[in-house]
């Protein structure tokens, strides 16, 4: 089972600042891997599939980077509304998909 | 407009049972896989189960296999979980979703399972 591990647990910056977040995997799993975001009470949200794609309606401040073991989701400017939890997922070795134990984007 | 609707959470008691269900519109329901993922309060995403589009293959998490059992019903558009011989370590708002490039997701049904 391909082990996701994000860093770190928590980011706390203002809003207009750069976020960098990183999920990092315990095998390659190429370019198979997702981001999500998901707000209290809500559902996740795909943001990014296959590394660097944006799902359809995701604005561009959101980008995705990486191939093999080593994943950054970069948001360019915090937003008000983009302060939540942040999942990575592999889809590349399944079953399982697994799921990193998500980042909190805080506001400072 | 697509739309993953679950319904058939509960409150039960370790070892029980419970059916999930999942109605589905918008979207051509049996050409695509459907999952199941779970999320335990304040905790991360946990993915559950996977059935094919046709029905025909059939994917389990260690901690669910052999006691949970996913199947679908493509004339109806909807997608079942049943969960038998349910642990407290089961308790979780379940989701629905179709995952891909392009995600659906319901908005959950919560499973307490507490005597």
């Amino acid at each position: 089972e391909v082990v996701l591990t994000q860093s770190p647990a928590t980011l706390s910056l203002s809003p207009g600042e750069r976020a960098t977040l990183s999920c990092r995997a315990s095998q390659s799993v190429s370019s198979s891997l997702a981001w999500y975001q998901q707000k209290p009470g809500q559902a996740p949200r795909l943001l990014i599939y296959d590394a660097s794609n944006r799902a359809t309606g995701i604005p561009a401040r959101f980008s995705g980077s990486g191939s093999g073991t080593d994943f950054t989701l970069t948001i360019s400017s915090l937003e008000p509304e983009d302060f939540a939890v942040y999942y990575c997922q592999q889809r590349n070795n399944w079953p399982p998909w697994t799921f990193g134990q998500g980042t909190k984007v805080e506001i400072k | 407009e697509v739309q993953l609707l679950e319904s058939g959470g509960g409150l039960v008691q370790p070892g029980g049972s419970l059916r999930l269900s999942c109605a589905a519109s918008g979207f051509t329901f049996s050409s695509y896989a459907m999952s199941w993922v779970r999320q335990a309060p304040g905790k991360g995403l946990e993915w559950v189960s996977t059935i094919s589009g046709s029905g025909g293959s059939t994917y389990y998490a260690d901690s669910v296999k052999g006691r949970f059992t996913i199947s679908r019903d493509n004339s109806k558009n909807t997608v079942h979980l049943q969960m038998n011989s349910l642990r407290a370590e089961d308790t979780a708002e379940y989701y629905c979703a179709k995952i891909g490039v392009v995600d659906y997701w319901g908005q959950g049904t919560l499973v307490t399972v507490s005597s």
